[in-house]
């Protein structure tokens, strides 16, 4: 299966301080990198996107970094609040291979942060 | 505009049940795809539709089954449960290509005792 990692695993960060989590894939042929932000008992919601022909894309607070050839992309919340605890998964797109032009997206496994008053 | 919604919200099942699970896609949205997610891990792709046709399958078991109906409205099935299928079982629309955006539903939360 394609693999997308993702780093930290958990992440404490003061009120106001810099979030940062990273995630890593080996299939070149993935061309769309989400971020979703999960709360406990609900369903992920898009936070933000990228595509690879772009190296950072900004909304708000919240920043994606993207490095083609290192093929590694980065999620920076900046000014975090503790209202931002939650569990933050990347995503990546990638066409079913043996299926009728299907996509799919592979997931990382989460990083749960927890910013602190 | 309503986001996806997914019924029934919880379930409870015991081991070698069957289960239906529904979805209706956000207003517009032609295409749905089905993700399971264990506690602890991120969403594992099941099956994508689109326009009524399978377009994708992930590595589930046949006992795992799906469909789209005209309204673009979807269903999940699983037979013969198992304690393992116990998870969130998450829903998520595009508006046209499998290849957009997709956005997810609250999920329906399955308990197979």
């Amino acid at each position: 299966q394609q693999q997308v990692k993702q780093s930290p695993q958990s992440l404490i960060v003061q009120k106001g301080g810099i979030s940062i989590i990273n995630c890593a894939y080996e299939n070149t042929a993935f061309d769309y990198f989400p971020w979703y932000q999960q709360f406990p008992g609900k369903g992920p919601a898009l936070l933000i996107a990228i595509r690879p022909d772009v190296s950072e894309k900004k909304e708000g607070r919240f920043t994606i970094s993207f490095n083609k050839s290192a093929k590694q992309f980065s999620l920076h919340i900046m000014d975090s609040q503790p209202g931002d605890s939650a569990t933050y998964f990347c995503a990546a797109n990638y066409l079913l291979s043996n299926s009728n032009s299907g996509y799919a997206l592979n997931f990382g496994k989460g990083t749960s942060l927890l910013v602190t008053p | 505009d309503a986001g996806v919604t997914q019924s029934p919200t919880h379930l409870i099942k015991t081991r070698g049940q069957h289960v239906t699970l529904r979805c209706s896609p956000i207003s517009g949205h032609k295409s749905v795809s089905w993700y399971q997610q264990v506690l602890g891990q991120g969403p594992q792709f099941i099956f994508q539709y689109y326009e009524k046709e399978e377009r994708g399958r992930g590595n589930f078991p046949d006992r795992f089954s799906a469909r789209q109906f005209p309204n673009y409205s979807s269903e999940l099935n699983v037979n013969a449960l198992l304690l393992g299928d116990s998870a969130l079982y998450l829903c998520a629309s595009s508006l046209r290509e499998p290849r957009e955006t997709q956005y997810f539903g609250p999920g329906t939360r399955l308990l197979v005792l």
